[in-house]
């Protein structure tokens, strides 16, 4: 069966610009999670969709957002790029209590 | 809110040797889930083990089993008989199974595998 897929795989891209990224989960899982991963930070949550309806978000400005489109899929975009922003993001899939995560998108801001 | 402790930020062991990666958690919930993630270099995050607040046993799966002590809100990984594959980052998370679903991860620890 398909896994998760995150689109693209790298990106370099340079401040004040903004950024999408995609991430297509299993199918038949509607729940969708993202995840921003810095050596500093760790991996912190960002927000969680849900047949097409944002249910928890986190700590994030408000500069990150994200949407769920009707087939699950869902995106997320970062506007007025920050240095900070170069990260790892990662997308997880959910059903009941299982969480299979994408390959995740490397950005780079410069 | 829910917490995860991980004390070890990174750990040496011979190949074949077995290894416990400790993880400490916090939540007032009384369902909630825990996992263990493996992540490579290549930055993949790649599902081990589950358990469940309610489950009676211990998890295994192949290599890896869960020493979960409920009282202590300690969840530890053990991996038998390691392998150089094994050498990656570790992570410990939690999610509340009720409600939105998200993961709370720990630190991770970081397990390097000598031959």
């Amino acid at each position: 069966k398909a896994g998760v897929t995150q689109t693209p795989r790298y990106l370099i891209k340079t401040r004040g610009q903004q950024v999408t990224l995609s991430c297509s989960p299993i199918s038949g899982h509607r729940s969708v999670s993202w995840y921003q991963q810095t050596p500093g930070q760790g991996l912190q949550f960002l927000f969680e969709y849900f047949s097409e309806t944002q249910r928890n978000k986190g700590n994030f400005p408000g500069r990150f957002s994200g949407r769920q489109f009707s087939n699950s899929r869902s995106e997320m975009n970062v506007s007025t790029l920050e240095l900070g922003d170069s990260a790892l993001y990662l997308c997880a899939s959910s059903r009941d209590d299982g969480y299979t995560f994408g390959s995740g998108t490397r950005l780079t801001v410069v | 809110a829910q917490k995860i402790t991980q004390t070890q930020p990174g750990m040496f062991v011979q190949e074949k040797e077995a290894v416990t990666l400790d993880c400490t958690y916090d939540t007032s919930d009384p369902s909630y889930g825990l996992f263990w993630y493996k992540q490579p270099s290549s930055g993949e995050m790649i599902f081990l083990i589950y358990q469940g607040s309610y489950d009676q046993q211990n998890a295994t799966e192949g290599r890896y089993s869960l020493n979960f002590q409920k009282a202590r809100k300690s969840a530890n990984l053990v991996i038998s008989a390691s392998q150089l594959g094994d050498s990656a980052m570790y992570f410990c998370a939690i999610s509340i199974i009720q409600g939105a679903q998200k993961l709370v991860f720990g630190q991770g620890t970081r397990l390097t595998i000598n031959p």
